[in-house]
């Protein structure tokens, strides 16, 4: 079955750094993968989605990159803020194509002022 | 555009009772999905309605079911509900399958 990897510790940076979260898939080639961003108490809100097409993808300060070869995604965040902080979590579709979306556990992220 | 409204926001329930809970899509969504968010097993696929059609199901068991209406509102519910039922119950709304999904802020279920 498919199984999503994000680092279970947290990621402590300071603020203005670059963030890198990762997420490390198997067992199949999903046709995109997506990220998104969750705040306590709050439902996930989507940021990206990244087709097996892309190599890279941005939007302002966000960048991923979606590598095939290595069944891995990279998210960045560059020049961070505290108001960054949250858990990010990767979702790939269900290898059947049914639909379904997929998550990984999420990596929270702490932006130290 | 309202985002997804789900009710209630906190329930306190006992075991051995049901709950339903109510989930209003993003106009023009057709496709609900559910979800379960515990510490332990992170966000759980539950099932995915479209067009008051249920698609796919997760692994959970028959206790927990769904309905979408014509209108595209869906609900959930659990009956005879145990201690580990609890759980922030998630609802996203998306355009058609395989489109970004649009989360409501969940109902938080506690069972006593």
């Amino acid at each position: 079955s498919q199984k999503i990897e994000q680092n279970s510790e947290a990621l402590n940076i300071q603020e203005g750094k670059t963030a890198t979260l990762t997420c490390n898939y198997t067992n199949y080639s999903p046709a995109y993968l997506q990220w998104y961003r969750q705040d306590p108490g709050r439902g996930p809100v989507f940021l990206l989605l990244i087709r097996e097409n892309e190599k890279e993808k941005r939007k302002e300060r966000l960048k991923v990159t979606f590598d095939t070869t290595l069944k891995q995604s990279l998210f960045h965040i560059t020049a961070s803020q505290p108001a960054d902080s949250a858990t990010y979590l990767c979702a790939l579709p269900d290898p059947g194509n049914t639909g379904k979306l997929i998550f990984g556990q999420g990596t929270t992220l702490q932006v130290k002022p | 555009k309202a985002g997804v409204t789900q009710t209630p926001r906190y329930l306190i329930k006992t075991r051995g009772q049901q709950v339903t809970l109510s989930c209003s899509p993003i106009s023009g969504h057709r496709s609900v999905s559910w979800y379960q968010q515990t510490p332990g097993q992170g966000l759980q696929f539950l099932f995915e309605y479209f067009s008051e059609t249920q698609r796919n199901k997760g692994n959970f068991p028959g206790r927990f079911s769904g309905r979408q209406f014509s209108n595209s509102r869906s609900e959930m519910n659990v009956s005879t509900l145990e201690l580990g039922d609890s759980a922030l119950y998630l609802c996203a709304s998306s355009i058609t399958y395989n489109s970004p999904l649009h989360f409501g802020n969940g109902t938080r279920l506690t069972v006593t």
